[in-house]
């Protein structure tokens, strides 16, 4: 799911199968994350977060995990449903730093039913 | 009751023209950014303003000036339209610092013929 070239990354999958949706984040300074869902027409909507301190946050269908390592997180829904297709975004803040969002290059999500 | 709202939702209009897109937050919010969301999707902070006074603008061209007339409006008016500021450009607003809550609009596509 991370970012090469010009072209959005997609992942198509099953209705009922696991989606894993990855990024690469820019800042090792970066101490919390994000990930948003944006489906057409709309603005970016929270789904998750995760602070530097932790390495995986679950919620409802939805778990992330944080490689501070490597720089990495990914997204994993649960059982992806039709209303789960979207474009879904990673971002970046440096606590005590600017207040802006960095936002990682997205990934769109097909189910198909 | 809508919490980020923008106006309007569709602009088009010609190279060289003066436009304005207004937003409003009914959140009680004390800082308000606004993002641009290129062809690619990519979304990058323009400005932020805190109780109407800018902390942040990322070199963005000076014919984009942000105005707050209030702690619950930004409003964001463009000079000289060119064709490359076709985008979705979203407001934002938080309370607090990032981590506590960050809510988007459902975004203004701007497009220059």
């Amino acid at each position: 799911g991370e970012s090469v070239g010009l072209h959005l990354p997609t992942l198509s999958v099953q209705e009922g199968d696991n989606s894993i949706i990855n990024c690469a984040y820019s800042n090792s300074a970066s101490d919390y994350f994000i990930w948003y869902k944006q489906e057409s027409g709309k603005g970016p909507q929270f789904i998750i977060d995760i602070r530097s301190n932790m390495d995986k946050r679950q919620g409802q269908r939805v778990t992330v995990l944080l490689n501070k390592t490597v720089k990495h997180l990914s997204l994993q829904i649960a059982a992806t449903q039709p209303g789960d297709s979207a474009v879904y975004f990673c971002a970046e803040n440096k606590a005590g730093g600017s207040e802006k969002l960095v936002f990682g290059k997205g990934t769109k999500l097909t189910v198909n039913p | 009751d809508t919490a980020v709202s923008q106006t309007p939702k569709y602009l088009v209009t010609q190279m060289g023209n003066d436009k304005s897109i207004k937003c409003e937050q009914n959140l009680g919010h004390d800082t308000m950014y606004w993002y641009k969301q290129d062809s690619k999707k990519f979304l990058k902070i323009m400005f932020s303003y805190n109780n109407k006074e800018l902390i942040i603008n990322e070199t963005v061209p000076n014919r984009f000036s942000p105005k707050s007339p209030d702690k619950a409006h930004l409003n964001l008016h463009i000079n000289s339209l060119e064709l490359g500021d076709s985008a979705v450009y979203f407001c934002a607003s938080s309370q607090g610092g990032i981590p506590y809550g960050y809510t988007f609009g459902s975004g203004t596509r701007l497009t220059v013929v």
